[in-house]
C-alpha cells in the first residue's frame, strides 16, 4: 500500500521569508505522481504544484518549488517570499494509476505579518 | 468555466432522512470523485467514476450511493446515515490521463 507522511503538523513563517514543508512517501512503484494541495479556510482544495516521478527536474510554480528525491522518497515544498494568503493547510498527495490519490495528514502553515 | 460546483454547501439531516449531494462541472472532465474529509484530517477517497462508470469503490457503506447521470454531474445519495458520517464531502474532477484534480468547496454534512 502507498502511504504519505507529513511529519510537521504545524509550521510558522514570517511574511516574506522562506519555509519548507516536508513529505515522505512509501511505494514500490516506479511511475507515479506527487502533488501539493493547499486548503484554506474556504475549504476548497487548490492544486499548488505537481511532479512526475519520471522527471528528474524539480517542478517550480512561481514562488513554489519542490525538492524531489526519488531514491529517498522525499517530496518537500518550498515557499519563497511567503505571503499572508499562503496561510492554509497543505497536503502532500501521491497518485498512482491515474485515479487513486492518497493524501498525507497535512501541515497547517501560519504566516506572521 | 473552470469550477466544480457543489450543492448544498451545508446540510443537516436526521438519521432516517434521505438526501442527495450534487456536484457539477463543465470542464469536459471525464473522471469524477467523491472524498470524505473529517475535521483536521486529509480527504479520503470514496468513489471514482471514469467515463460515467464506477471504477473505484473504497469499501464505502451502502448507505452512501453514488450516481453519475451524465459526464457533467455526480450525485451522492444518502440514506440512514449515522452521526459519525458527519464530515465535509468533497467532489473533484479531472481529465482522464491528465493529472491533478479540480476540487469543489464541499458540502458540510451534519447527521443528527
Amino acid at each position: 500500500a502507498q502511504t504519505v507522511t507529513q511529519s510537521q503538523p504545524e509550521m510558522s513563517v514570517q511574511e516574506a521569508e522562506t519555509v519548507t514543508l516536508s513529505c515522505t512517501y512509501d511505494t514500490s512503484e516506479s511511475d507515479y505522481y506527487l502533488f501539493w494541495y493547499k486548503q484554506p479556510p474556504s475549504r476548497q482544495m487548490i492544486l499548488v504544484i505537481r511532479q512526475e516521478a519520471y522527471k528528474q527536474q524539480n517542478a517550480t510554480e512561481n514562488r513554489f518549488s519542490v525538492n524531489f528525491q526519488k531514491a529517498a522518497k522525499s517530496f518537500s515544498l518550498k515557499i519563497s517570499d511567503s505571503q499572508l494568503g499562503d496561510a492554509a493547510m497543505y497536503f502532500c498527495a501521491y497518485l498512482y494509476n491515474n485515479n487513486d490519490m492518497r493524501f498525507g495528514a497535512g501541515t497547517r502553515l501560519t504566516v506572521k505579518p | 468555466d473552470t469550477e466544480v460546483t457543489q450543492t448544498p454547501k451545508h446540510l443537516v439531516m436526521g438519521m432516517t432522512n434521505k438526501k442527495s449531494l450534487k456536484c457539477e462541472q463543465h470542464m469536459g472532465h471525464r473522471a469524477m470523485y467523491w472524498y470524505k474529509q473529517k475535521a483536521k484530517k486529509p480527504p479520503e477517497l470514496m468513489f471514482v467514476y471514469s467515463y460515467e462508470k464506477l471504477s473505484i469503490n473504497e469499501s464505502v457503506p451502502s448507505r452512501f450511493s453514488p450516481e453519475c447521470p451524465n459526464s457533467s454531474l455526480l450525485n451522492l445519495h444518502l440514506h440512514a446515515l449515522q452521526p459519525e458520517d458527519s464530515a465535509l464531502y468533497l467532489c473533484a474532477s479531472s481529465r482522464i490521463g491528465i493529472l491533478g484534480s479540480t476540487f469543489g468547496s464541499g458540502t458540510r454534512l451534519t447527521v443528527v
